[in-house]
């Protein structure tokens, strides 16, 4: 299988730095993906990883560890538009991703 | 705009009624994928279509069906609707270009089935 983990919810504050982890099975492993939902939009993605290590990409960054079968978002200098939902998605076979519950992230001022 | 369309956008309807949900993929994209989303809850896998034909299913129930026709684009039918079916029904697309692995996601369709 390929249960996806990820805290419910996280609040921080505008300016600081956040991590969202996210855990999942390693079986039938293939990439690992970031997508940002605001409510009642579409999740539009923000990164992909599937060699081990950091991807930095702007204010965003997602590091990945497969022999560990962890991942985490990392969103640097946070903004007010950054409060959103996080969702973490394993892809599998046949590019079927698996998405976690997803992580509401609230920044407050 | 992502490429890929939705409609409706909004659907009010009745319990025990039927819905059509009609997805068109972004250009080039062999496969569509359709997920429900209740409120405050995470992306539902529903089933996949690759080219025309059904390719995986998820935790799709009895009354839902969907198709993928010779143009691709894709429609998820809803019928005997229940006050639980009312949630946002996102379709999303993914191409077969090496390097292009993720999903675009449409707008989704709000149901709310009253």
């Amino acid at each position: 299988g390929q249960n996806i983990d990820q805290p419910t919810e996280m609040t921080a504050t505008e300016g600081a730095i956040v991590q969202i982890n996210c855990t999942y099975q390693t079986s039938g492993f293939n990439g690992l993906f970031w997508y940002q939902q605001h409510a009642g939009e579409a999740p539009t993605f923000l990164s992909y990883n599937v060699l081990d290590g950091l991807e930095e990409k702007g204010r965003f960054s997602s590091f990945l560890s497969r022999s560990k079968g962890y991942s985490y978002l990392l969103l640097k200098e946070l903004q007010m538009k950054d409060s959103a939902s996080y969702l973490c998605a394993n892809r599998g076979a046949g590019n079927m991703l698996t998405f976690g519950g997803g992580t509401r992230l609230m920044v407050k001022p | 705009d992502s490429g890929v369309t939705q409609t409706p956008k909004h659907l009010i309807t009745a319990t025990g009624q039927r819905v059509t949900l009609r997805c068109s993929p972004r250009s080039g994209d062999l496969s569509v994928y359709w997920y429900q989303q209740s409120l405050d809850q995470g992306l539902q896998f529903l089933i996949q279509y690759y080219n025309g034909e059904e390719r995986a299913k998820g935790n799709i129930l009895e009354r839902f069906s969907a198709q993928q026709f010779p143009d691709l684009h894709s429609e998820l039918n809803l019928s005997s609707l229940e006050l639980g079916d009312s949630a946002l029904y996102f379709c999303a697309s993914s191409g077969q270009v090496e390097g292009d692995y993720g999903y675009t996601f449409g707008s989704g369709t709000r149901l709310t089935v009253v």
